[in-house]
């Protein structure tokens, strides 16, 4: 079992519906959860960043973390095509100088 | 936010010969470079901590020989891939770390090696 679950989609929704991603994983000593986005043959960009459990909004975006339950998620909302990427969850144990473990990724596709 | 550069974008080697990649953080300094490997439709899979003035860590099942890592300033981290072979192409990418937090881990544009 892999220790961060993403599905890989591709998930396709249309122009100005929420997407809705989401990660499980199994290393409770995770505490850092983060949300990239990829574009194809470019490298990752941060979009969220989380500490422990909780809520935190950006824009049109939103990340929810619940450690109890090992899961984290991703809300666009108002999605456009220029999302259209791949969705990548990370997170570390800790903070300075840790490393990330990703998860498998989530195509994006929205249709205009 | 934070600029990693990584060069070069796009490189093709012949099997058997070495392939250097850079990666410098353009308007930071970076004690600390991790390297990571994606292959098509897989996620990054980190390959090795570069730290700077010390040797890299190495991931498990990550031939150090192979891959040569080297951090020799605070804005410069290179990864030498030697002898290529066809197995070894892939997208390379880069990431640097920016004020200390793993929330601020920048990421290079990534270097695609093919190997013929």
């Amino acid at each position: 079992q892999k220790e961060v679950e993403q599905d890989p989609g591709p998930l396709s929704v249309p122009e100005g519906a929420i997407v809705s991603l989401n990660c499980t994983y199994s290393n409770s000593a995770f505490q850092y959860f983060m949300w990239y986005r990829q574009y194809s043959r470019k490298g990752p960009e941060l979009l969220m960043y989380t500490y422990s459990s909780g809520n935190k909004e950006d824009g049109r975006f939103t990340a929810q973390v619940d450690k109890s339950s090992k899961y984290i998620s991703l809300f666009i909302r108002d999605s456009q095509p220029s999302d259209s990427a791949t969705y990548l969850c990370a997170m570390s144990v800790g903070a300075a100088g840790n490393k990330l473990t990703f998860g498998g990724g989530t195509r994006v596709l929205v249709k205009p | 936010g934070a600029v990693v550069s990584q060069h070069p974008s796009w490189v093709i080697c012949k099997s058997g010969t070495s392939v250097k990649i850079e990666c410098r953080s353009l308007d930071f300094q970076a004690t600390t470079m991790f390297w990571y490997r994606q292959f098509p439709k897989q996620s990054l899979m980190l390959m090795a901590t570069s730290n700077e003035g010390s040797k890299a860590t190495y991931e498990q099942g990550v031939e150090k020989d192979k891959f040569l890592i080297n951090h020799a300033s605070l804005t410069l981290s290179t990864l030498t891939v030697t002898s290529a072979h066809p197995e070894d192409s892939s997208f390379y990418i880069c990431s640097a770390i920016a004020g200390g937090r793993a929330g601020e881990l920048f990421f290079g544009e990534g270097s695609r090696l093919t190997v013929l």
